[in-house]
């Protein structure tokens, strides 16, 4: 089976930088995803990262320890429109993406 | 432009009624999903299908049925026998390379 976890709400200062993180369990691995979500809307696909290792892109990094069943998203320079929930996603298969076990999310306040 | 499109937006069941939400893709992705997101919580896989005529169940099926009989469209039926049908459910479709999943913009169903 498979098990995720990461924090429930996390609060940070417009500006800032915070980073998010999430560890897993699973019986098999391919790869781990991080989606951003705003309320009431659909997730938005933010990274996927396979190997172990630090990927950046823009403000957002997504970091990755397969050995360690562990991964962070780390945002810096913190936008007021970042506010959201962001959701860690592990996929046990190369080739189906939607078979990934979602973790139930952090929400992220940005205040000013 | 290219997208999966869901409605409608909003959704009222009553008691002992069948009720069908419509997602439709124009991205060409063979891989299609419906998920279920209840307040708080990261997704559940209800369906998925990776092919025409070919689906498979999900995490949480029971009380839901699909069909697809097109590569564009995967509607999902929220039975009678689905006790709690209140919720917001997504659907989605995957890049041949599994890497990405688009998502539509979501439904949100209650019961009257």
């Amino acid at each position: 089976g498979q098990n995720i976890d990461q924090p429930t709400e996390m609060t940070a200062t417009e500006g800032a930088i915070v980073q998010i993180n999430c560890t897993y369990q699973t019986s098999g691995f391919n790869g781990l995803f991080w989606y951003q979500q705003h309320a009431g809307e659909a997730p938005t696909f933010l990274s996927y990262n396979v190997l172990d290792g630090l990927e950046e892109k823009g403000r957002f990094s997504s970091f990755l320890s397969r050995s360690k069943g562990y991964s962070y998203l780390l945002l810096k320079e913190l936008q007021m429109k970042d506010s959201a929930s962001y959701l860690c996603a592990v996929s046990p298969k190369a080739t189906n993406a939607g078979k990934s076990t979602f973790g139930d999310g952090t929400t992220l306040t940005v205040k000013p | 432009d290219g997208g999966i499109t869901q409605s409608p937006k909003y959704l009222f069941r009553k008691e002992g009624q069948n009720v069908t939400l419509s997602c439709e893709q124009n991205l060409n992705h063979d891989a299609m999903y419906w998920y279920r997101q209840d307040p708080g919580q990261g997704l559940r896989l209800i369906y998925y299908s990776q092919i025409v005529n070919d689906f498979q169940k999900g995490d949480i099926a029971e009380g839901y049925s699909v069909s697809r009989e097109k590569k564009e469209s995967f509607p999902l039926t929220v039975t009678s026998a689905q006790k709690n049908p209140t919720a917001f459910y997504l659907c989605a479709s995957s890049s041949p390379s599994g890497r990405i999943q688009y998502f539509g913009a979501g439904t949100r169903l209650s019961v009257l």
